[in-house]
């Protein structure tokens, strides 16, 4: 049973870039049963996909962030990583972090964390 | 404006079956499994079904879901008042080489 846990700054000031950590705890990061992933969710409205890496370090981005965004792990500290550049208010969401066993049925989620761009 | 459309509330009395529907295209439902996700206030999404029609473990089979061409349903049978949540179904595109929501469907039980 794998747990997740998002951290990092909950206020970003516009332009700036946004940076996200997922620790995984009960299971190693370089499992090649999982895919990792972070999704957000913009106060009051759906989900987006934002992007995914595998345990080969293959990524995945949705092409309308792609430009800005980069996922990475770090198997020292069994964590992955989000990082959003150049954001604005349109980024202001909850940013969950994900991982999932293609196939099986079977992913875990974070607990969720807002992030606010605001000067 | 998501690929994938769904519509934006459903409402039904305990006991009673609903429907959401999920409707795509040839680049993502049609040619990809779909999952279904179910949403509590203030908690992240809970997975309900994978690969069209495949519950988790510990899923109740109230809940199940089938695919036609470019189009994915979730029924619900034996509505209770705690399924009141949204509702969203995913799906590999491979046009945008990315997955994609749908919008969600706010599901209350009157």
């Amino acid at each position: 049973q794998l747990q997740l846990q998002e951290s990092g700054p909950g206020l970003v000031k516009p332009s700036e870039t946004l940076s996200l950590t997922c620790t995984v705890s009960g299971g190693s990061i370089s499992s090649s049963t999982y895919y990792w992933g972070w999704i957000r969710q913009p106060p009051g409205k759906g989900l987006e996909w934002i992007g995914s890496i595998s345990y080969s370090g293959s990524t995945y981005y949705n092409p309308s962030l792609k430009s800005r965004v980069t996922i990475s792990v770090d198997t020292s500290k069994n964590t992955f990583s989000l990082k959003l550049t150049s954001v604005t208010a349109a980024d202001t969401a909850v940013y969950y972090c994900m991982g999932a066993a293609p196939g099986t049925g079977v992913d875990y989620w974070g607990q969720g964390t807002l992030v606010t761009v605001s000067s | 404006q998501s690929v994938l459309t769904q519509a934006p509330s459903a409402s039904g009395t305990p006991g009673q079956r609903v429907t959401i529907s999920c409707s795509g295209s040839s680049s993502n439902i049609g040619n990809n499994y779909v999952y279904w996700y179910q949403q509590l206030p203030g908690t992240a999404p809970k997975l309900l079904i994978y690969r069209n029609n495949q519950r988790p473990s510990g899923v109740p089979d109230r809940f199940s879901g089938s695919k036609s061409g470019t189009s994915a349903s979730l029924a619900i049978s034996g509505l209770r008042s705690e399924d009141e949540a949204d509702y969203y179904c995913a799906v590999w595109d491979d046009s945008l080489s990315g997955q994609v929501f749908g919008g969600g469907t706010k599901l209350t039980v009157l």
